[in-house]
């Protein structure tokens, strides 16, 4: 069946460094591949997205990329601040979304 | 506020008896999903509407599970005799209308539903 793999399921990184974050994805016909925040108790917010017709997408200080052939795709957040503590979902969908596992990022002051 | 909204944000059952949680999504998304979550997990999907067709159910979902929308607008997800197992978040989100480029695609959440079966 379809899913999608995250990597790592923790990551801490000195406030002002850049923060990665890798998925792949089972299902070949995906084609949409966004990124939500989650913060405690809140609902999961879109943060970027990128469709497959597209290898690269860059918003400020964040950045996803994408390799169809192998099913890879990142998210790269530059010039970390406190306020990017959260939990970090990566998705795929061909018609629904399927989440990856998630992402816990602490941004050490 | 014209956001996704869903009520109640918060319902404490016994076990064995009947719950419905309702989504009222974005007005111009014809596309609506449900969702569950656990701690420490991703939104687990459940199934979706376009319109008022519903389009894909989980396997995952129970015979127990039912869902409706009935006029394309709000839904309902209904949880019949509640195990312990059901204890959840389960969240809605909508997408769709009248965008032709990745727009169309990005889904947007309600706040969620939290169930704890006791």
């Amino acid at each position: 069946g379809e899913n999608v793999e995250q990597h790592p399921s923790t990551l801490s990184v000195q406030e002002g460094d850049s923060a990665v974050i890798k998925c792949t994805y089972s299902d070949s016909a995906s084609n949409y591949f966004p990124w939500y925040k989650q913060e405690l108790g809140k609902r999961p917010q879109l943060i970027i997205d990128i469709r497959s017709n597209v290898g690269e997408k860059k918003d400020q200080r964040i950045a996803v990329t994408l390799n169809k052939t192998a099913k890879h795709f990142s998210l790269h957040i530059t010039e970390t601040q406190p306020e990017d503590s959260a939990v970090y979902f990566c998705a795929a969908s061909a018609s629904k979304i399927i989440f990856g596992s998630g992402t816990r990022l602490s941004i050490r002051p | 506020d014209t956001g996704v909204s869903q009520n109640p944000r918060h319902k404490i059952t016994k076990r064995g008896q009947n719950v419905t949680f309702r989504c009222d999504p974005i007005s111009e998304h014809n596309r609506l999903y449900w969702y569950r979550q656990t701690l420490g997990q991703g939104p687990e999907f459940l199934t979706y509407f376009q319109n008022e067709a519903q389009l894909e159910k989980s396997r995952l979902l129970s015979d127990r599970f039912s869902a409706e929308r009935p006029k394309g607008s709000f839904s309902t997800l209904e949880i019949q005799r509640t195990e312990q197992g059901d204890s959840a978040m389960y969240l809605c989100a909508s997408s769709g209308g009248l965008f032709r480029d990745s727009r169309e695609y990005e889904q947007y959440f309600g706040p969620g539903t939290r169930l704890t079966v006791t």
